[in-house]
C-alpha cells in the first residue's frame, strides 16, 4: 500500500471543529476514490474524482462533506463541524483509468476520532 | 442499489484446513475483486474476475466467478496463520468504474 499515501494516519478532533483528511495517489494515478469503513461494516464509496472534477459524490453526505483533487497537489476530503458519528476510517484509493477493468490501490486509511 | 453479501461473515478455522467464502449478488457485475484487508491497513487487491466462470488461482488460493456473474467464491487450501484477515469481495460495473463492497468475512486461521 506504500504507493497511495494518506495522512495523518490517525485524527482526533473535538465535536464542531473541522477534519482535513489528505490522500497522494499512486504515481501516475489521475483518478481517486475515497471511501468510509466503520466498525463492523463494510467499505463504502463516498465520492470519486479526476484531477479538478468531481465525476460521483454519490455517496457523499449532503452537508457537511466535501472533496477535491486539484491540479497540484493530494486530493483532500474536508468534513467541517464534526460529530460523533463521523469517527470512521477513511480510506483513499486510486486508479490509472476510470473505465474498464483497471484495479484500484489503497492507502492505509485515517482514523478518525471524535472527541 | 446492488448489494453484495459475503459469507459467512466470520472464520475460524485450524492451521491446514481448507475453506470457502462466498460473495454472492443478485446483479449482474462487469468484473469481481478480492482483497484481503488486516487491522490497520487497507485492503489489498488479491485478483480480479472478469469472465464468467472464470477461475483464477494464486498459490493456495483459488477464485471463481459465477457463470453468471453474479456471484464468486474464495477457497483457500492448506490455510496458513498468514492467511488471517478481513477477506472483501467488490464488484465493479464498467463506465467509470463505482465499485460496491461486500461487508466481508473475517478469518482467523488458528495454528
Amino acid at each position: 500500500n506504500a504507493g497511495v499515501m494518506q495522512n495523518p494516519r490517525h485524527l482526533v478532533r473535538r465535536r464542531g471543529q473541522e477534519a482535513r483528511l489528505r490522500c497522494s495517489p499512486m504515481k501516475g494515478h489521475s483518478h481517486v476514490y475515497w471511501y468510509r469503513q466503520l466498525p463492523e461494516e463494510g467499505l463504502k464509496f463516498m465520492v470519486y474524482l479526476q484531477k479538478e472534477n468531481i465525476i460521483d459524490e454519490s455517496g457523499m453526505p449532503k452537508e457537511r462533506f466535501s472533496a477535491e483533487f486539484p491540479k497540484e497537489g493530494p486530493s483532500i476530503l474536508r468534513i467541517q463541524q464534526v460529530v460523533r458519528g463521523d469517527s470512521a476510517a477513511y480510506f483513499c484509493a486510486s486508479s490509472s483509468q476510470g473505465v474498464g477493468n483497471q484495479p484500484q490501490h489503497f492507502g492505509d486509511g485515517t482514523r478518525l476520532s471524535i472527541l | 442499489t446492488q448489494l453484495l453479501e459475503q459469507s459467512p461473515q466470520f472464520l475460524s478455522i485450524q492451521e491446514g484446513e481448507n475453506l470457502t467464502v462466498y460473495c454472492n449478488s443478485s446483479s449482474v457485475f462487469s468484473s469481481l475483486q478480492w482483497y484481503r484487508q488486516e487491522p490497520g491497513e487497507g485492503p489489498v487487491l488479491l485478483v480480479t474476475v472478469v469472465t464468467g466462470g472464470e477461475v483464477k488461482k494464486l498459490k493456495r488460493l483459488t477464485f471463481q466467478f459465477g457463470d453468471a456473474r453474479k456471484d464468486s467464491s474464495l477457497h483457500i487450501t492448506a490455510a496458513q496463520p498468514g492467511d488471517t484477515g478481513l477477506y472483501l469481495c467488490a464488484g465493479a460495473n464498467g463506465g467509470y468504474q463505482k465499485v460496491t463492497f461486500g461487508i466481508g468475512t473475517k478469518l482467523q486461521v488458528i495454528p
